[in-house]
């Protein structure tokens, strides 16, 4: 079964700092470009970064760019989200989700993991 | 690149013909995906590339348009497909956006 597991979410205080990880299973991880994707409570879907198959090329949004850094483990078949410098603003359902084509054009997003929960709060 | 969903909400019975419509502010040729999420739910793909189904999906679910103007239909609504629906452009990153949701509520 294809499969994508978010874990790391927490409640933490401005300023601080949180790496988000996601598991990947039943598929050949390494072909694939991957992506963070978030939902603020009650708002709609926000793209946050992708990372290409060899990790090679990463991209931001403008929001997350100089705070959040993405990185992969293709021996881990793990993807990662280092968050820094957290805001209010961040405090969202953080999403991963897959690629759908094993090139470098991206299509769509066919696999999302369940989500984890992160809350900026004092 | 903006995406502007019409309707933001919309009521329904079961068997109606359904069309959500998404715009972008610029052309994005058929770089274009549309998404089901229901609450607590993630969000599932139902259609890339402006009009190709995603396997599994049902037929009564299309997606057609290019360039600036996209439609996702649902041809007779069944109960399961109330939920709200996200169009999503990729052809210029980053970043890669969202319209702004589009909730499918019971008549």
């Amino acid at each position: 079964e294809v499969q994508l597991v978010e874990s790391g979410g927490v409640v933490v205080q401005p300023g601080g700092s949180l790496r988000l990880s996601c598991a990947a299973s039943g598929f050949t991880f390494d072909d694939y470009t991957m992506h963070w994707v978030r939902q603020a409570p009650g708002k709609g879907l926000e793209w946050v970064s992708l990372i290409s198959w060899d990790g090679g090329s990463t991209y931001y949004a403008d929001s997350v760019k100089g705070r959040f850094t993405i990185s992969r483990d293709n021996s881990k078949n793990s993807l990662y989200l280092q968050m820094n410098s957290l805001r209010t603003e961040d405090t969202a359902l953080y999403y991963c989700a897959k690629d759908i084509g094993a090139g470098a054009t991206t299509y769509a997003f066919d696999i999302w993991g369940q989500g984890t929960m992160v809350t900026v709060s004092s | 690149i903006q995406l502007t969903q019409s309707p933001s909400s919309l009521s329904a019975s079961v068997g109606d013909r359904v069309t959500i419509t998404c715009r972008a502010s610029q052309g994005i040729s058929s770089y274009l995906a549309w998404y089901q999420q229901k609450p607590g739910k993630a969000p599932k793909l139902l259609i890339y590339a402006a009009s190709t189904l995603q396997s599994g999906v049902p037929s009564r679910f299309s997606g057609s348009g290019s360039g600036t103007d996209f439609t996702l239909t649902i041809s007779s609504l069944q109960p399961e497909d109330f939920a709200t629906y996200y169009c999503q452009q990729l052809n210029s990153y980053p970043p890669i956006t969202f319209g702004q949701g589009t909730r499918l509520e019971i008549k």
